[in-house]
C-alpha cells in the first residue's frame, strides 16, 4: 500500500518568515495530494491540493509543488502569521480523489510573533 | 462549518462495550468516509460508503462496522471496545467518489476506560 512520510515533525518560524513542509510517497499511482490544516481539537481542513498533472499550485500565501519523478511534494507558506500555527498533514490518494487518503504523520508549525 | 455533522461530540465508555457514532454528510454528498485519529497511528482511513454501498476499505478492524442509510447518513459501530480504540473518529463527505475534496466533520472523541 501507499506510504507517506512527512518532515519535519515540528517547525518553528518567526512571524513573516517562510515555512516549508515536505512529503514523500511510495506509490507512483497516487494522483491526488491534498494538504490539511488541523487546529487543536478541531477537524482537518483542506487548505490546498494538487493533482498529478500539475507541478505547482498557488493560493495567496500558500503554494504546493509536486515532483512526480521523485515522488515528493511540498507545502510552502510565505509571510507566516501566528494564526498559521497548527498541525499540517499531507496526504496522497491512489484513487484520484478523497477516498482512501493516506496521511503523513503531521507537522506542528509554530509561528512566533 | 463544513456542513458535516457528527454526534456525539464526546463519548466515554468501558472496555468491552459497543458504541455507535453517527454522521450526517453535507447536503447532496453521496460519499461518506470514516477516519480514525489516534496519537500513535495518526490519521487512518477506515472505510468509505457511496450512495449506500461500501466502496473502499482501509485499516478497519473486524470489531468495527459501518453502514450508510437511504437518507445518506452513516453510522460507525465499534464493538468489544479496547483501551487502544480511544481516538478521535472523523467522518468526511464528498459529492461523489474520486477527484473530489472531502469535507471533515468535527469528530467524535471516544474514550475507552
Amino acid at each position: 500500500g501507499e506510504n507517506v512520510e512527512q518532515h519535519p515533525s515540528t517547525l518553528s518560524v518567526q512571524e513573516g518568515d517562510s515555512a516549508v513542509i515536505k512529503c514523500t510517497y511510495s506509490d507512483s499511482a497516487s494522483n491526488y495530494f491534498p494538504w490539511y490544516k488541523q487546529e487543536l481539537g478541531k477537524r482537518p481542513q483542506l487548505i490546498i491540493d494538487i493533482r498529478s498533472n500539475v507541478g505547482e499550485k498557488k493560493d495567496q500565501r500558500i503554494a504546493v509543488t509536486l515532483n512526480k519523478t521523485a515522488k515528493h511534494f511540498s507545502l510552502h507558506i510565505t509571510e507566516t502569521q501566528p494564526e498559521d500555527s497548527a498541525v499540517y498533514f499531507c496526504a496522497a490518494s491512489l484513487q484520484g480523489g478523497a477516498n482512501n487518503l493516506f496521511f503523513g504523520t503531521g507537522t506542528r508549525l509554530t509561528v512566533i510573533p | 462549518d463544513s456542513g458535516v455533522t457528527q454526534t456525539p461530540k464526546h463519548l466515554i465508555t468501558a472496555t468491552g462495550q459497543r458504541v455507535t457514532l453517527r454522521c450526517s454528510p453535507r447536503s447532496g454528498d453521496l460519499s461518506v468516509y470514516w477516519y480514525q485519529q489516534s496519537l500513535d497511528q495518526g490519521l487512518q482511513f477506515l472505510i468509505q460508503y457511496y450512495n449506500g454501498e461500501e466502496r473502499a476499505k482501509g485499516n478497519i478492524l473486524e470489531r468495527f462496522s459501518a453502514q450508510q442509510f437511504p437518507d445518506l447518513h452513516s453510522e460507525l459501530n465499534l464493538s468489544s471496545l479496547e483501551l487502544g480504540d480511544s481516538a478521535l473518529y472523523f467522518c468526511a463527505s464528498s459529492p461523489r467518489t474520486g477527484n473530489t475534496e472531502a469535507f471533515f466533520g468535527q469528530g467524535t472523541r471516544l474514550t475507552v476506560v
